[in-house]
């Protein structure tokens, strides 16, 4: 079975230092991992996937990814937050089973900024 | 382009009663989503049409859940009777097609007193 393992179920960094929120997957096969991101009482957005094509995936805002299958991680970074990075981190693996698109979550990390 | 809506954005309910929540997908995207997060826990999939036909509904907690997408369009969601488990956020998404990036609406909030 498909799953996820977020790290930290809470990160706090300063404006302009690095982001780290780590994620970890469990997968029988090659996954289609994602990174969303949901600001409060806004839905969900996509911050990035892999799908088997390169490592290291970038996203939106400035956020990137890692897949490293021998770690069986899917780390997400930002060289520099800003604050209106504040938001709740979902690392999310798409289920293998057939034609179905259901995604499994992770528990999410809240990410902290502060000035 | 208008992106996936759901109605209401909150629901307070006593136990027993019933609520109907709504999703419309973004035009022309024949999957439709439905997940929740309950407080404090991880968000879990619930269901996934394609068109009117559901596709997965292995998700669904129990008989006291159901939901439709007449017509291909938008889907209902119904608790009927809601319990105070049944708390939490709801969640709908769709998609062109179930591989393709699901875009998701802002959630409609059970409270279930």
């Amino acid at each position: 079975a498909q799953s996820v393992t977020q790290l930290d179920s809470h990160v706090s960094v300063s404006e302009g230092t690095p982001v780290l929120l780590r994620c970890n997957y469990s997968s029988s096969y090659s996954p289609s991992l994602f990174w969303y991101v949901q600001h409060p009482n806004k839905g969900l957005q996509l911050l990035l996937k892999y799908t088997s094509a390169a490592t290291l995936v970038k996203g939106i805002n400035g956020f990137e990814a890692e897949f490293k299958k021998s770690e069986t991680s899917f780390h997400l970074t930002k060289p520099s937050a800003h604050m209106s990075d504040a938001a709740e981190y979902f690392c999310v693996v798409r289920s293998g089973s057939g034609n179905t698109g259901k995604l499994i979550f992770g528990q999410g990390t809240t990410l902290q900024v502060k000035p | 382009e208008a992106g996936v809506t759901q109605f209401p954005s909150h629901s307070v309910i006593e136990k027993g009663q019933t609520v109907t929540l709504r999703c419309d997908p973004i035009s022309g995207h024949d999957n439709l989503y439905w997940y929740r997060r309950v407080m404090g826990k991880e968000i879990k999939f619930l269901l996934h049409f394609v068109k009117e036909s559901k596709q997965d509904e292995s998700g669904m907690p129990n008989n006291r859940f159901l939901a439709e997408r007449t017509g291909g369009t938008y889907s209902t969601l119904k608790v009927q009777p809601a319990e105070l488990e049944d708390s939490g956020v709801y969640f709908c998404a769709s998609s062109q097609d179930w591989a393709n990036e699901q875009f998701f609406g802002p959630g409609t909030r059970l409270t279930v007193l």
